[in-house]
């Protein structure tokens, strides 16, 4: 079975810092891993994916995700944080065989501050 | 992408009554997933659904409490039937991108309390 955990239910960075959000997969095959982004009272938005074609992924909004499969880890980051960051991020997981749809994990909210 | 649209964005409604959901998509999509994300927690899959075919359950959810129609390749409706407190949360369609299942959008959700 697959899963995700994501470390830390809130977090709070200062404006212009770099913002870190941890995530951590389990799955028996190579994964597909997603990152999405949750603004108030708004549906979902992916903000990038990880599907084996290079590492070091490249979002919208300046974010970014390492895929390091000796740590199971596809941590998001962004180097200088923006107010309108903050929102509920989630770390999803797919794997190529079995179910189609996506294992989330608990969230991360991101707090902003000026 | 994929534009999907939902219907209503929001209710208040009475225990013991029942919601119909509706998701529309702008393109035909085989598979339509619907999820639930309660207050405060993450999203959780409820049912997967398949034109022509009926739906699949995640464990924890059945058919009695959450009836799913897909009758054609843009459209489905989930109904939370005999409501109770518990039952309040957002409810979430997604489809996944054409011809891939490495993305999948997601509709704006509805978001549903019940008292």
């Amino acid at each position: 079975a697959q899963s995700v955990t994501q470390l830390g239910s809130h977090v709070s960075v200062s404006e212009g810092a770099l913002v870190l959000l941890r995530c951590n997969y389990s799955s028996s095959v190579p994964p597909y891993l997603f990152w999405y982004v949750q603004y108030p009272n708004q549906g979902l938005q992916l903000l990038l994916k990880y599907t084996s074609a290079a590492t070091l992924v490249k979002g919208i909004n300046g974010f970014e995700a390492e895929f390091k499969k000796s740590e199971t880890s596809f941590h998001l980051t962004k180097p200088s944080a923006h107010m309108s960051d903050a929102a509920e991020y989630f770390c999803a997981v797919r794997t190529d065989t079995g179910r189609r749809a996506l294992t989330f994990g608990s969230g991360t909210r991101l707090q902003v501050q000026p | 992408s994929a534009v999907i649209s939902q219907k209503p964005s929001r209710d208040i409604c009475q225990r013991g009554t029942s919601l119909t959901i509706q998701c529309q998509v702008d393109s035909q999509v085989t598979m339509m997933f619907w999820y639930r994300q309660q207050p405060g927690q993450s999203l959780t899959l409820i049912a997967t659904a398949n034109q022509g075919s009926e739906a699949t359950y995640e464990s924890g959810f059945v058919i009695d409490k959450f009836p799913i129609s897909r009758p054609n390749l843009t459209f489905s409706t989930l109904t939370v039937s005999n409501m109770s407190p518990e039952d309040s949360s957002i409810y979430l369609c997604s489809v996944p991108t054409s011809g891939s299942y490495n993305e999948q959008f997601f509709g704006p959700g509805t978001r549903l309390t019940v008292l």
